[in-house]
């Protein structure tokens, strides 16, 4: 299995500007999860979905941020205008339901990352 | 905010040392995870340990936890240069059939040949 799948791995983008994050989910997972990293908040969880519906996304800062997963297999989150503020890694996870007594109960497999940096 | 905070926020130790790294938390849980993350990559999962579970082994690696103190440790045996990395706790709830994960600022574990 090749894992979770985030594209790009770099953006650099100007202020104003959209910007697109891409996952690709480990194929028979359900649940994704979306991650913003920095030094000074650490690893937030944004948004996540179970059987591509959003479930929580009170972790999106706010209304420029905007998630969908049209598919088991694809999910992007997007940022629109972006701002300096918004730079940070942006990881993508998922897991598989096993329920409560599964052996590796919700373990969570994170992709690499997305480093965004926003001028 | 953050329900997992890490102690010590960095720790260096020579090869061969044990590395021992604490996290406490707030609320009540489902299990608690440990993840370890590399230098520019992503987190991976080391262990879990269940709310009703007080020790875990894997490997060289053994995690506490006690749910009346609400905090739980992790440590490594004979560590290696390799285990270079931040190590982060992370609290389980269970929201609508999933588990939201709640991560610490993470321990930043260096090894020292």
């Amino acid at each position: 299995d090749a894992g979770v799948i985030q594209s790009p791995r770099h953006e650099v983008t100007e202020m104003g500007q959209e910007v697109t994050l891409r996952c690709k989910p480990i194929s028979g997972h359900d649940y994704l999860f979306w991650y913003r990293q920095t030094m000074m908040r650490g690893l937030e969880l944004l948004i996540y979905f179970n059987n591509n519906v959003p479930i929580d996304d009170s972790g999106m800062p706010e209304d420029r941020f905007s998630a969908k997963m049209p598919n088991a297999s694809f999910s992007t989150l997007k940022i629109q205008p972006s701002e300096p503020r918004d730079s940070a890694v942006y990881f993508c996870a998922s897991s598989k339901n096993q329920g409560l007594a599964g052996p590796r109960n919700n373990e969570q497999f994170f992709g690499p990352g997305t480093r965004l940096t926003v001028l | 905010s953050q329900q997992g905070e890490e102690d010590p926020q960095a720790l260096s130790i020579q090869e061969g040392e044990n590395a021992t790294m604490n996290c406490s938390y707030k609320t009540s849980i489902n299990n608690l995870q440990w993840y370890r993350q590399n230098s520019g990559r992503g987190l991976v999962h080391l262990i879990l340990i269940r709310s009703n579970e007080r020790e875990k082994h894997s490997g060289r690696l053994r995690v506490t936890l006690d749910t009346s103190k609400k905090s739980s440790s992790l440590l490594i045996t004979a560590s290696r240069a390799a285990d270079t990395a931040s190590y982060f706790c992370a609290t389980a709830t269970r929201i609508q059939g999933a588990q939201k994960l709640v991560f610490g600022q993470g321990t930043r574990l260096t090894i020292n040949p």
